[in-house]
């Protein structure tokens, strides 16, 4: 089992740009998180997605959204790129377990640089 | 929404010394309690959890206890190996599902 992977690992971008970052759960998970982790802070949630829907919502602007696919890989979407966006986003993946909290698993994570 | 605050923000111990990690949090509705260990450049790992129906849970050198008429969770490490210097970041979750709220983390150094 390869765990939570997530593409690309590094990446810089330019203000004003578009940036699209991808993830594929842990085999058996079907419900995908996405946090950002500014440096020296804690992982901060963006939004959760289940069923291809996104089921919970941090306090971020729309300019982040995000897509789960069939086969529950997700992507997270970022418009006009701010300098405050360099962070390291993490995707976590947990199985769907009703309403018991269940371990989340993270990836390794994307670096975004916005210069 | 939950607010989880964590102290200190840096801890340095002597090897074979423990440490020790508080963590407070707002929302009397959470009741799922994890702990990630941060090296640097990697993932978050867990390291121990514990759901409010539990007051203490041990794993080896790692400890867990929960207080929730205080609203407080902490973690001690005994016996602590130079291994173990990496930023620990405690985390409440709730009746909201899977979403974790973290604390701002805490740096240990285990000194040799």
């Amino acid at each position: 089992d390869a765990g939570v992977t997530q593409s690309p690992t590094h990446l810089i971008k330019t203000r004003g740009q578009q940036v699209t970052l991808r993830c594929s759960p842990k085999s058996g998970h079907d419900t995908v998180s996405w946090y950002q982790q500014a440096l020296g802070q804690g992982p901060q949630f963006i939004f959760q997605y289940y069923e291809e829907e996104e089921r919970q919502r941090g306090n971020f602007p729309d300019r982040f959204s995000g897509h789960q696919f069939p086969n529950y890989s997700s992507e997270l979407n970022v418009n006009a790129l701010l300098l405050g966006d360099s962070a390291l986003y993490l995707c976590a993946s947990s199985p769907e377990s009703g309403r018991k909290t269940t371990e989340a698993f993270f990836g390794q994570g994307t670096r975004l640089t916005v210069v | 929404g939950e607010n989880v605050e964590q102290h200190p923000s840096t801890l340095s111990v002597q090897e074979g010394d423990s440490a020790v990690i508080k963590c407070t949090y707002s929302d009397s509705a959470s009741n799922y309690f994890p702990w990630y260990k941060q090296e640097l450049g990697k993932r978050p790992q867990l390291i121990i959890d514990i759901r409010s129906n539990v007051g203490e849970k041990k794993d080896q050198r790692i400890a867990v206890t929960l207080n929730k008429t205080a609203k407080h969770f902490s973690l001690h490490i005994t016996e602590t190996q130079p291994e173990d210097s990496a930023v620990y970041f405690c985390a409440a979750s709730g009746a909201a599902g899977n979403k974790l709220t973290f604390g701002g983390g805490t740096r240990v150094l285990v000194k040799p």
